[in-house]
């Protein structure tokens, strides 16, 4: 078992909807928690941290859940622009480990 | 220089053939990180440098793979005898003190034909 899992998708949503991923993680020592996005044949980029208090940014909203070891991320308002593969990121003794990544396609 | 800088960008081996890979993190940054990404995958990690100290090497898949950092700031990964399951990208990341700041460069894509 990986130790951070997510859905690979695609996910195919029409432009101004919301979607939504999850993403569980194994190790309960894992300290600090991302999500970075992934455009194609580019190096992955953070998009935003997430904290058990839920925060946002713009029409990203992140929330953290430790006691389920989840993670998840909201779009609001999806734009074409963010078509793209979202990564789930654990930070564990100073390393941080890749999920597989959920690949967005915003449709027109 | 203002990002990471990783070369060369694009690299073709035959099939048991040594190569070297190299990164050249942002001015300042104390750590280093290799990660190796297959074609749909997410990045795998390799190893992880903190100065020339090389911290942790649990990722990496075989003895012919190695990385150094000399002088704790350019780092080379060396893949010896490559085989076709090296193909992939190698991206390697830096950052100052702490996970918020990771910085990637733009990978070397390794084809071993």
């Amino acid at each position: 078992r990986k130790e951070v899992e997510q859905d690979p998708g695609p996910f195919n949503v029409p432009e101004g909807a919301t979607v939504a991923f999850n993403c569980t993680y194994s190790n309960s020592a894992s300290q600090s928690f991302f999500w970075y996005r992934q455009d194609c044949r580019k190096e992955p980029k953070l998009l935003m941290s997430v904290y058990s208090s839920g925060n946002e940014d713009g029409r990203f909203t992140a929330q953290l859940n430790r006691a389920s070891q989840y993670i998840s991320l909201l779009i609001r308002d999806s734009k074409l622009s963010d078509s793209a593969t979202y990564l789930c990121v654990v930070n564990r003794d100073d390393k941080i480990i890749f999920g597989k990544g959920t690949r967005l396609h915003i449709l027109p | 220089g203002a990002g990471v800088s990783q070369s060369p960008r694009y690299k073709v081996a035959k099939r048991g053939q040594d190569v070297a890979l190299r990164c050249d993190p942002i001015s300042g940054h104390v750590s280093l990180f290799w990660y190796q990404q297959a074609l749909g995958q997410g990045p795998e990690f390799l190893t992880y440098f903190q100065n020339e100290a090389q911290l942790d090497k649990s990722g990496l898949p075989s003895d012919r793979f190695f990385a150094e950092r000399p002088e704790g700031s350019v780092s080379t990964l060396k893949i010896q005898r490559t085989q076709q399951e090296d193909s992939a990208v190698y991206l390697c990341a830096s950052s100052f003190d702490s996970p918020d700041g990771y910085t990637f460069g733009s990978g070397t894509r390794l084809t071993v034909v």
